[in-house]
């Protein structure tokens, strides 16, 4: 079985601040490992992903996760927070692209300008 | 990346009446569709998986009678809300996923629809 634990529902940045938003997850095979991007009435964006390789990735707006096998963590980071990354933010595990997606709770990002 | 569409956007319909929402994959051909629903502040919940061709399976607790999903080609699926009522007022989103074809990026991601506002009055 697969698991992901966001800790942290809600975390207030200031612009230009760095964002971390952490995600660890349980999984008994190796993990695809994904973080998604939300805003108000909209669909999941696709922000990076990691499957295999480098286990430092690199997405769009500026975010960057790395692959953390012994600590079982993909934590997303940016170095300067913007007011657009204002949203809502998930992680989630899987083992292939036809599988089903398990998602965190979710972690909701204020940047306070 | 690629693109999902998801149409109608937003729905409002009389308590009893069915809804179809249709996802489609624009860009690759997607062996398999997820289908999601979203309460307020909270995070997805998944209905059922559907593979081109075949019946979809569905999570434990959803009604397979109410949710009706069709995935007739490897670029179109449905989910109809039968006898539609209040409490199945939701946002409902789908993804597309297990690309056929050489683009690794198809094969191992899920892409989201933009999502449907359903309102059932």
């Amino acid at each position: 079985a697969q698991s992901v634990t966001q800790l942290g529902s809600h975390v207030s940045v200031s612009e230009g601040a760095l964002v971390l938003l952490r995600c660890n997850y349980s999984s008994s095979v190796p993990p695809y490992l994904f973080w998604y991007v939300q805003y108000p009435n909209q669909g999941l964006q696709l922000l990076l992903k990691y499957t295999t390789g480098a286990t430092l990735v690199k997405g769009i707006n500026g975010f960057e996760a790395e692959f953390k096998k012994s600590e079982t963590s993909f934590h997303l980071t940016k170095p300067s927070a913007h007011m657009s990354d204002a949203a809502e933010y998930f992680c989630a595990v899987t083992y292939s692209g036809n599988t089903p997606l398990v998602f965190g709770k979710g972690t909701r990002l204020s940047v306070i300008a | 990346g690629a693109v999902v569409s998801q149409h109608p956007s937003r729905v409002i319909c009389k308590s009893g009446t069915s809804v179809k929402i249709e996802c489609r994959s624009l860009d690759f051909q997607a062996t398999t569709m997820f289908w999601y629903r979203q309460f307020p502040k909270q995070s997805l919940m998944l209905m059922a998986t559907s593979n081109e061709g075949s019946k979809a399976t569905y999570e434990q607790g959803v009604e397979k009678d109410k949710f009706l999903i069709n995935h007739a080609s490897l670029t179109l699926s449905t989910l109809t809300v039968t006898s539609a009522h209040p409490e199945d007022s939701s946002f409902y989103i789908c993804s597309a996923g297990g690309g056929l074809g050489l683009r690794t990026e198809f094969q191992e991601t899920q892409y989201f629809g933009p999502g449907t506002r359903l309102l059932v009055l």
